[in-house]
């Protein structure tokens, strides 16, 4: 059971606008930012958005995070086949003194 | 371009202490306000932090499995490790070391290993 709730799976068509949801608590997304990983099948996680909204260098465009009390999401536009992938939502817990991740969100891209 | 390289056995007996160490190129770990993380994967399974250490030696451990780690740095190897006591065939996973940025700049896990699996198994 993860401290930070995401679906399981989120499927959309190219060229589509999919969003994946990230909850928590006011110990961790309430009270710090928000970070998002992307994992391509058999790799290592990459960072895709930090500091709930801001993107790394080399990041598309399409991606984009936001934040909203106790939850967060992540939204990709102008889907593409290449990001099919899995989704991780993570933030610094403050009762845990420690990160915490979500479940992870399996995207098809159909 | 900071690149990080986990190393360890990959198969490590029930009971036994899992031992992982993650060398860092490209720049020296001892520069900057990085923390260094370990975080795993079991198969199929998502992520899950275990626990970070600061270059000044201080570190965070997951509460549940605080009781069994320990993280060290080596600044003269530009290495950090893993040591988790007591594994069981629940601690499988593929073990990932990762950077996180400066303190107070809050950038994330900006850098990580390509990752290890370590199977515990008799």
């Amino acid at each position: 059971q993860s401290v930070l709730t995401q679906p399981p799976s989120a499927s959309g068509t190219p060229g589509q606008r999919v969003t994946i949801s990230c909850s928590g608590s006011s110990s961790n997304i309430g009270s710090n930012n928000v970070y998002w990983y992307q994992q391509l099948p058999g790799t290592a996680p990459k960072l895709l958005i930090y500091r709930n909204n801001q993107r790394p260098s080399g990041v598309p465009d399409r991606f984009s995070g936001s934040k909203s009390g106790t939850s967060a999401s992540l939204a990709i536009s102008g889907l593409r086949s290449e990001d099919e992938a899995d989704y991780y939502c993570a933030a610094w817990d403050d009762s845990l003194s420690g990160w915490v991740f979500g479940g992870g969100t399996k995207l098809t891209v159909l | 371009q900071v690149q990080l390289q986990e190393s360890g056995p990959g198969l490590v007996k029930p009971s036994q202490t899992l031992s992982l160490i993650c060398t860092v190129s490209g720049g020296s770990i001892s520069s900057g306000s990085y923390f260094w993380s370990w975080i795993r994967q079991p198969a199929g399974k998502g992520l899950e932090w275990i626990g970070r250490i600061y270059t000044s030696g201080s570190t965070n451990y997951n509460p549940s499995l605080k009781s069994r780690v320990t993280t060290s740095v080596d600044t003269s190897k530009n290495q950090f490790s893993l040591k988790l006591s007591s594994v069981t065939a629940a601690d499988t996973a593929v073990y990932y070391c990762a950077r996180e940025g400066p303190r107070g700049y809050n950038w994330g896990f900006d850098y990580w290993g390509q990752g290890t699996l370590v199977t515990v198994s008799s």
